[in-house]
C-alpha cells in the first residue's frame, strides 16, 4: 500500500522557469510533510517542510502548498537552476510518530 | 563528524554471505532510521528506531534482515544469507526528538554478486 505516491517519475524545465513537482497521500492522519533532494551517489538532504496546520511555506526559491482536502502537496522551484536537478523525495509523518513515509521520487532535470 | 556516517560506503559480497552495515547518527539525535533504496525505486522504509522503545520493525523484507541500536548510538543492520535482490543502497538517518527533519547518512552500496 503505497501511502505517498509521486505520479511522475521525471520532469525536465527550462532553466529560469517554474518546476512544479506533486505528491498525493492517501492517510489523512498524516499532518507533517518534507521534500527531500537527492543527488547521485549522496545520501537525501532535507529541504522544506510544512505542517498541517499550514497551506504555504516559503523558503528563498522553494515554496510548498499543501491541499489537504485534496490529501496533494506540491513543491514550486521558481526560477530553476541547473543546480536544482536531482531526484526529489516527498515525505509524510503520522501524528506523535516520527517514521517518515516516502513517496518514489521525481527525477527533475533542468535544461540550459 | 557533524553529519551521520555511514560505513563501508560500499560492499560486494557473494551470494549466502552475510554482511554487517554500519551506522553513526548524529550526536542527541534519538531517532534513528534505515530505508534502501534498490535501482530505479523509491525509499523503502526498513526499521525504525527511538530513544528506549521497541523499533518499528515493520518494513525488514524478510527474517534475514535485523537491526540493533545500543541507546542512542551506533546502529548496526545485518543481512544474512544475502541473496541478488538485496543488492541497493541502504541509507540511514537520525532526527532529534524535538524535530521531524530527518538527516541522511551518504549510504551503502551494497553488491550480491
Amino acid at each position: 500500500d503505497q501511502q505517498v505516491k509521486q505520479n511522475s517519475p521525471s520532469l525536465s524545465v527550462q532553466e529560469g522557469r517554474i518546476s512544479i513537482l506533486n505528491c498525493d497521500y492517501t492517510n489523512s492522519m498524516f499532518d507533517y510533510f518534507l521534500w527531500y533532494k537527492k543527488y547521485p551517489a549522496e545520501g537525501p538532504t532535507f529541504l522544506i517542510s510544512i505542517s498541517s496546520i499550514k497551506d504555504k511555506n516559503e523558503d528563498g526559491r522553494f515554496t510548498v502548498f499543501l491541499n489537504k482536502s485534496a490529501k496533494h502537496l506540491s513543491l514550486h522551484i521558481v526560477p530553476s537552476q541547473p543546480g536544482d536537478s536531482a531526484v526529489y523525495f516527498c515525505a509524510a509523518s503520522l501524528r506523535g510518530a516520527q517514521k517518515l513515509v516516502f513517496g518514489q521520487g521525481t527525477r527533475l532535470t533542468i535544461n540550459p | 563528524g557533524a553529519g551521520v556516517s555511514q560505513s563501508p560506503s560500499n560492499k560486494v559480497t557473494e551470494k549466502g554471505k552475510d554482511v554487517e552495515l554500519r551506522c553513526d547518527p548524529i550526536s542527541g539525535h534519538t531517532a534513528l532510521y534505515w530505508y534502501r533504496q534498490r535501482l530505479g525505486q523509491g525509499l523503502e522504509f526498513l526499521i525504525y528506531f527511538q530513544g528506549n522503545s521497541a523499533p518499528d520493525k515493520s518494513g525488514l523484507p524478510s527474517d534475514r534482515f535485523s537491526a540493533e541500536r545500543t541507546g542512542e548510538s551506533v546502529s548496526t543492520l545485518t543481512i544474512q544469507r544475502t541473496q541478488q535482490e538485496d543488492s541497493a543502497v541502504y541509507l540511514c538517518a537520525s532526527s532529534s526528538r524535538q524535530a521531524t527533519e530527518a538527516f541522511f547518512g551518504q549510504g551503502t552500496r551494497l553488491t550480491v554478486v
